[in-house]
């Protein structure tokens, strides 16, 4: 166990809704990332927070942002689902932003 | 841009035989790890591996680093069944703030 829960661990929406993924993360752990994994891939770095700012993003669209808390949890959200966004997303927290970092279980969500 | 590739895609073995698994990444690299991940679950950190190290041990694991060929294995020795699994490596760029994270491999242990 990494001790970083991840919230909810199963999703089910429709194309064009919005949804929001939370995460906190491990106890004294500053920094958060976020990444989307298909089916059979790797995971795809989507952002990564530092002290509740933003502090690198992949190749994702606008339509994915987040935000961190003064306690650095965070939050994933997506606008205007698309079926394409059906994954598992997953979070990290690391003790800044090149350390080791350290996965919660994932949150599956299904996009129909 | 940088990624790690891992080769092979997949790898099925017998219980009690060694695993080994490659990686190929870009450009250069303050870190490299390896992680695990099973059945689609949250990925499990194995070893973290500096640019200025060459090998590091833990456990049944041993991941090497070779900077100049940019490339890295991780040999699981004597695996079990609980040893089946995705396995990924992840590298930082030297500038960067991300890690990039390769296919995987897919290892099937047989009892």
């Amino acid at each position: 166990e990494t001790g970083v829960t991840q919230s909810p661990t199963h999703l089910i929406k429709t194309r064009g809704q919005q949804v929001t993924l939370r995460c906190s993360s491990q106890s004294g752990h500053n920094t958060v990332s976020w990444y989307q994994q298909a089916l059979g891939q790797g995971p795809q770095f989507i952002f990564q927070y530092y002290r509740e700012e933003e502090n690198g993003r992949g190749n994702f669209p606008p339509r994915f942002s987040g935000l961190q808390f003064p306690n650095y949890s965070s939050e994933l959200n997506v606008n205007a689902l698309e079926l394409d966004d059906s994954a598992l997303y997953l979070c990290a927290s690391s003790l800044g932003w090149t350390d080791t970092q350290y996965f919660g279980p994932g949150t599956r969500l299904t996009v129909l | 841009s940088q990624q790690g590739e891992e080769d092979p895609q997949a790898l099925s073995i017998q219980e009690g035989e060694n695993a080994t698994m490659n990686c190929s990444y870009k450009t250069s690299i303050n870190n490299l790890q390896w992680y695990r991940q099973n059945s689609g679950r949250g990925l499990v950190h194995l070893i973290l591996i500096r640019s200025n190290e060459r090998e590091k041990h833990s456990g049944r694991l041993r991941v090497t680093l070779d900077t100049s060929k940019k490339s890295s294995s991780l040999l699981i020795t004597a695996s079990r069944a609980a040893d089946t699994a995705s396995y990924f490596c992840a590298t930082d760029a030297e500038y960067g703030q991300n890690f990039v994270f390769g296919p995987g491999t897919r290892l099937s242990v047989l009892p």
